[in-house]
């Protein structure tokens, strides 16, 4: 059974830090591409970042580039978000989501994890 | 960036009946489209990739069609656990993007 289980969020200042993780299981970790969603209060999801299954791309939302930086440690099954220069619009619950691939076709969101809150504000 | 535009914002069906829900994309997306479902306080659900494949244990009664810039979600005949959000997400460019959600609540 594929399980993603998110952890690391809390509440922060605008200007801190945080990093988020994500403990995947029940399948090869390291042959699928990553993402983090996110979701505002109320609001829809946002797409935040994706990382290859080898760590060797990565694409970032705009809101997010050059603060938030993702990777992952295919030897622990684990993947990351580094979040730095954290703004109130970062407020949201963050999603960890599996990719996956068939017959060719690579698609996202295969499965998802329940989510962690990240709270910014002073 | 490709915008996501999704319509109506809220549909209202009785049980039982045809759901028919739109996304269009700002240009062409080929095919790389998917739909999920989220419920209040759960994590959304893959329903849709590929435009029209049903992922894994999703139900008949949702299927998906189109390509280029226009596509639906249509949900047969709606069932109680079928009231939720749906939203379209294009995976063709960089950066990825996600329509703001159609709600279908009962009628």
């Amino acid at each position: 059974e594929v399980q993603l289980l998110e952890s690391g969020g809390g509440l922060e200042q605008p200007g801190g830090s945080l990093r988020l993780s994500c403990a995947a299981s029940g399948f090869t970790f390291s042959s699928y591409g990553m993402t983090w969603v996110r979701q505002a209060p109320g609001k829809g999801l946002e797409w935040v970042s994706t990382i290859s299954s080898t760590g060797g791309g990565s694409y970032y939302a705009d809101s997010v580039k050059g603060r938030f930086t993702i990777s992952r440690d295919n030897s622990k099954n684990t993947l990351y978000l580094q979040m730095n220069s954290l703004r109130a619009g970062d407020t949201a619950v963050y999603y960890c989501t599996k990719g996956a691939c068939s017959g060719g076709h690579c698609y996202p969101g295969e499965f998802w994890g329940q989510g962690t809150l990240v709270g910014v504000s002073s | 960036e490709i915008v996501m535009t999704q319509s109506p914002a809220t549909l209202s069906v009785s049980p039982g009946e045809r759901a028919t829900l739109s996304c269009r994309a700002s240009q062409s997306i080929s095919s790389n489209l998917a739909w999920y479902q989220q419920k209040p306080g759960q994590a959304p659900r893959l329903l849709i990739y590929g435009a029209s494949t049903r992922a894994t244990g999703i139900p008949a009664r949702f299927s998906g069609s189109g390509s280029g810039t226009e596509f639906t979600l249509t949900i047969s005949s709606l069932q109680s656990e079928d009231f939720a959000v749906y939203y379209c997400h294009q995976y063709n460019n960089w950066p990825r993007t996600f329509g703001q959600g159609t709600k279908v609540e009962i009628k």
